[in-house]
């Protein structure tokens, strides 16, 4: 079965630094999201991307965020300069070729900023 | 606006029923249902859109009532695999979706 996978699966980086998050979603998916969960809380948007541009994003996802889909499989969530409080799990997910289709959610990525 | 998810936390034994609650204070268009395990990520459920179409696994079942901005999901004769922490989201499409707090289930033998 088609899934979307994530990589790296931790990153641990120094406070300032930039990371960057990727994923491939599953291949004929057009929609694709990023959220994040900070440990122990609710699963919280980050933006949503679709026919090669961002479709909405909320107010977590400031200047220091951005999206990038370099080619027709990789998605990528950039934090350019990342805080002690961006530390959270990074969940990737890709819905399918109709609105309001279920989203199917990758692994995660855990960010660690020290 | 997130949803409003009832009850906070659930303790059932093996068998028994449950009905997790998710309320909205803005008109809805669809409401989605997700389950996630500690360390995991959230597993799709259950899809419920304005209209009455629904798509998700048969041995889910949940309710939508546009008119009151409401869902619910039922879960009967749980297991200990139904354990984790369900989330009700709002939105989709191209917005994304907006989930509510979620609530515990915890099954016990």
């Amino acid at each position: 079965e088609p899934e979307v996978t994530q990589t790296p699966s931790h990153q641990v980086t120094q406070m300032g630094q930039e990371v960057i998050l990727r994923c491939v979603p599953i291949s004929n998916h057009l929609y694709f999201y990023w959220y994040r969960q900070i440990l122990g809380q609710k699963v919280e948007f980050l933006v949503s991307f679709y026919n090669n541009e961002i479709s909405e994003k909320s107010e977590i996802f400031d200047d220091q965020f951005s999206v990038e889909r370099p080619d027709g499989s990789n998605f990528t969530l950039k934090i350019r300069s990342t805080k002690l409080e961006d530390s959270a799990m990074y969940f990737c997910a890709s819905s399918g070729d109709r609105p309001y289709n279920e989203q199917f959610f990758g692994p995660g990525t855990r960010l660690t900023v020290l | 606006q997130q949803p409003v998810q009832s009850p906070q936390a659930v303790i059932l034994r093996e068998g028994e029923d449950a009905v997790i609650n998710c309320s909205s204070s803005k008109a809805l268009y669809s409401v989605h249902w997700y389950r996630q395990k500690h360390g995991e990520a959230p597993v799709f459920l259950m899809i419920l859109l304005k209209g009455g179409e629904q798509k998700g696994h048969d041995k889910i079942s949940a309710s939508f009532n546009e008119k009151k901005q409401q869902s619910s999901l039922y879960l009967t004769a749980s297991q200990l695999s139904y354990s984790g922490t369900y989330f009700c989201g709002t939105g989709g499409g191209a917005d994304g979706l907006t989930f509510g707090k979620g609530t515990h289930l915890i099954i016990q033998p």
